[in-house]
């Protein structure tokens, strides 16, 4: 079955780059998410990459996928005052539509 | 465009009471989802619907928990005789097709007492 693990706090200053973690469980992943989800807000899709990628990167945002060790980070480069949110790791599996997410990971960014 | 929508943004109920929620996808959309997003729990995938297509209601934590969607668009998740544990943040997601990225709407936050 699925299961998806992320940290769940981090702390970084204004301009530095963050880097949020997680693991999955499934082999069978087809693709892999990361939301933003804002105090009060739904879920914002930041990005997401195939299964048969190993990196993506859209702006500040980069992806990482080990497939081998099931592991997934999201770097966030020259972090602002708004990307303080919840992030979230999630993933699909094949013949799966729902979508199976971590626990979450807050960062707050330190003016 | 518009994205997807919900109402109401915020529901208080006594416990016991029906709720019924309700969620307008992206237009055009074909699948939608129900999650919910509690404190212990995380976020819960609860049911999926794809065209005309019978739903998948595995993620349903009981019968008093029903979801239905009229005429491929609009969505109402009702909730009967609603408990204290029932409290938690409803998201609606919708995709262009049921393998496509999923599009969540800000969610309708309801609390039991």
């Amino acid at each position: 079955g699925e299961d998806v693990e992320q940290s769940l706090f981090l702390s970084v200053r204004e301009g530095d780059s963050s880097v949020i973690n997680c693991t999955y469980t499934d082999s069978s992943s087809t693709y892999l998410y990361w939301y933003k989800q804002e105090p009060g807000a739904g879920l914002q899709l930041l990005t997401y990459i195939f299964s048969n990628m190993d990196m993506k990167q859209d702006q500040r945002l980069t992806v990482l996928l080990n497939k081998k060790d099931k592991h997934l980070s999201l770097r966030i480069a020259d972090t602002q005052t708004g990307d303080s949110a919840i992030y979230f790791c999630a993933e699909r599996t094949y013949g799966n539509n729902r979508l199976a997410f971590g626990k979450g990971n807050q960062v707050v960014v330190i003016p | 465009g518009a994205g997807v929508s919900q109402s109401p943004s915020n529901k208080v109920t006594e416990k016991g009471k029906d709720v019924e929620l309700r969620c307008d996808p992206i237009s055009g959309h074909t699948a939608l989802y129900w999650y919910r997003q509690s404190l212990g729990q995380g976020l819960e995938f609860l049911i999926y619907f794809q065209g005309n297509s019978a739903p998948d209601k595995s993620g349903l934590p009981s019968d008093r928990f029903s979801a239905e969607r009229t005429g491929g668009s609009v969505s109402t998740l009702t909730i009967q005789r609603t408990q204290q544990e029932d409290s938690a943040v409803y998201l609606c997601a919708s995709s262009l097709g049921a393998e496509d990225t999923q599009y969540f709407g800000p969610g309708t936050r309801l609390t039991v007492l």
